[in-house]
């Protein structure tokens, strides 16, 4: 089944304790991209990958690291995370670009204490 | 930078009626996508329809349709015929193509709309 995979799912952590959100798509996609939802906020795109080795930054990258050294794998890296960034958290993933369909995931419920 | 607005936060309409969600974006771009994305109850995000800024004619997809006006930066979103699962959040969102020659493959979203449809 075509799919994009995110775990975990829930994490409740505390302020300074590094994490990292897996992703993991399996259809072969070039483009991949994390985004957080906060209430009266809507999306907002955080990192996006074209390729492997090739990220960049979206409307709001502080406090996150991604990296890509394998085309299905796009892992969201908080070194140090705050209370700020506690939020719903998806990642998404298209054929080649953000202008095709956007597929994603499931989605990761953070809770910063 | 691009902005995408939704001014209408909540919505509700009875079932089998006709709904209209409102989306304006600011650009200096010509050329660009508009996109509406779903999420229902169960957060899974998805594409409800696509529009290239360069086509004259309005997207449609069976019982969703848009309005878009490019002189007025209005892209609104038509769902005929309503059913229960079309309770959802519905984001509007935009892309800059013309940027994207240059490496900037940015997708912007809007707020959302909370659609209820009633029984």
């Amino acid at each position: 089944e075509a799919q994009v995979t995110q775990n975990p799912r829930y994490l409740i952590t505390v302020t300074g304790k590094k994490l990292t959100v897996t992703c993991s798509q399996n259809m072969n996609h070039e483009y991949m991209s994390w985004y957080r939802q906060d209430p009266g906020l809507g999306l907002r795109q955080i990192y996006y990958s074209m390729n492997v080795e090739v990220t960049d930054k979206g409307d709001v990258p502080e406090g996150y690291k991604v990296s890509r050294k394998e085309k299905r794998n796009f892992p969201l890296i908080l070194e140090s995370p705050s209370p700020n960034q506690t939020s719903l958290y998806f990642c998404a993933s298209s054929l080649l670009r953000a202008t095709d369909t956007q597929y994603f995931g499931p989605g990761t419920r953070l809770t910063v204490l | 930078a691009q902005t995408v607005t939704q001014s209408q936060p909540e919505m509700s309409v009875q079932e089998a009626e006709t709904v209209t969600l409102s989306c304006t974006y600011d650009t200096s771009e010509s050329n660009y996508y508009l996109f509406w994305y779903k999420q229902p109850p169960s957060r899974q995000m998805i594409l409800v329809i696509r529009q290239e800024a360069y086509k004259q004619q309005n997207a449609t997809e069976n019982r969703f349709s848009v309005n878009f006006q490019k002189a007025a930066k209005s892209f609104s979103l038509k769902i005929s015929d309503s059913q229960l699962g079309d309770t959802a959040m519905y984001f509007c969102a935009f892309m800059d193509v013309e940027g994207a020659d240059f490496g900037n493959e940015k997708l912007t979203f809007g707020t959302g709309t909370r659609l209820t449809i009633i029984p």
